[in-house]
């Protein structure tokens, strides 16, 4: 069985301008929902997806944005990038089954914006 | 504003000790609480989760319980090894997160250090 993984592993941007990053599900999961952890913070959820759709986001601006493909693996985009977006992103899978629905953390990826 | 709390924030303890680390949460209507584990710089190790329904879990040396009616859950680590120095985190999927769907809210933390 293979894990969540995430890629790239870092990543420098400039301020102003837009990144990718990727996650690979764990097999089997359908859901992906997206986490950016500041330095000395704990994970803040930003959204997740079910079935290609969005499906509920934390407390960030449009400008965060994501897909989810047919394989339910999935892309965070973030446009117009901000000094303060600089943190590690975290991706977790997991499998909606009812209430049931413990997630599984890939490796991150640590961007920093200059 | 639905809170996750994590105390202490820090904690240094020798080899061999019990110990026992502490989440509090603001809303007891919750779905299920995870504990993971986050070495430094990496991603997080899911180490138990308790359903709502549940009073606790046990994994090894680990215990995890839950009083919802109090908001609070207790992670009990026996015989700590070095190799268990690491940052603990308590996650909540509460039941009325708004537009926040299945999202889990994590406290700060508890970074904990082993002593050889």
């Amino acid at each position: 069985e293979t894990g969540v993984t995430q890629s790239p592993t870092h990543l420098i941007k400039t301020r102003g301008q837009q990144v990718t990053l990727r996650c690979s599900s764990q097999s089997g999961h359908n859901t992906v929902s997206w986490y950016q952890q500041a330095l000395g913070q704990g994970p803040q959820f930003i959204f997740q997806y079910y079935r290609e759709e969005e499906n509920g986001r934390g407390n960030f601006p449009p400008r965060f944005s994501g897909l989810q493909f047919p394989n339910y693996s999935s892309e965070l985009n973030v446009n117009a990038l901000e000094l303060d977006d600089s943190a590690l992103y975290l991706c977790a899978s997991s499998l909606a089954v009812g209430n049931y629905n413990e997630q599984f953390f890939g490796p991150g990826t640590r961007l920093t914006v200059l | 504003k639905q809170e996750v709390t994590q105390i202490p924030a820090a904690l240094s303890v020798p080899e061999g000790e019990n110990l026992v680390l502490n989440c509090s949460f603001t809303d007891s209507a919750i779905y299920n609480l995870q504990w993971f584990r986050q070495d430094p710089g990496k991603g997080l190790t899911s180490l138990l989760l308790i359903q709502s329904s549940q009073r606790e879990q046990t994994s090894g040396r680990l215990n995890a319980s839950l009083d919802k009616s109090s908001g609070r859950s207790t992670l009990y680590i026996a015989a700590s090894q070095p190799g268990d120095s690491a940052t603990y985190l308590c996650a909540v999927r509460f039941l009325y997160s708004g537009g926040g769907a299945d999202g889990l809210t994590f406290g700060k933390g508890t970074h904990l250090i082993i002593q050889p």
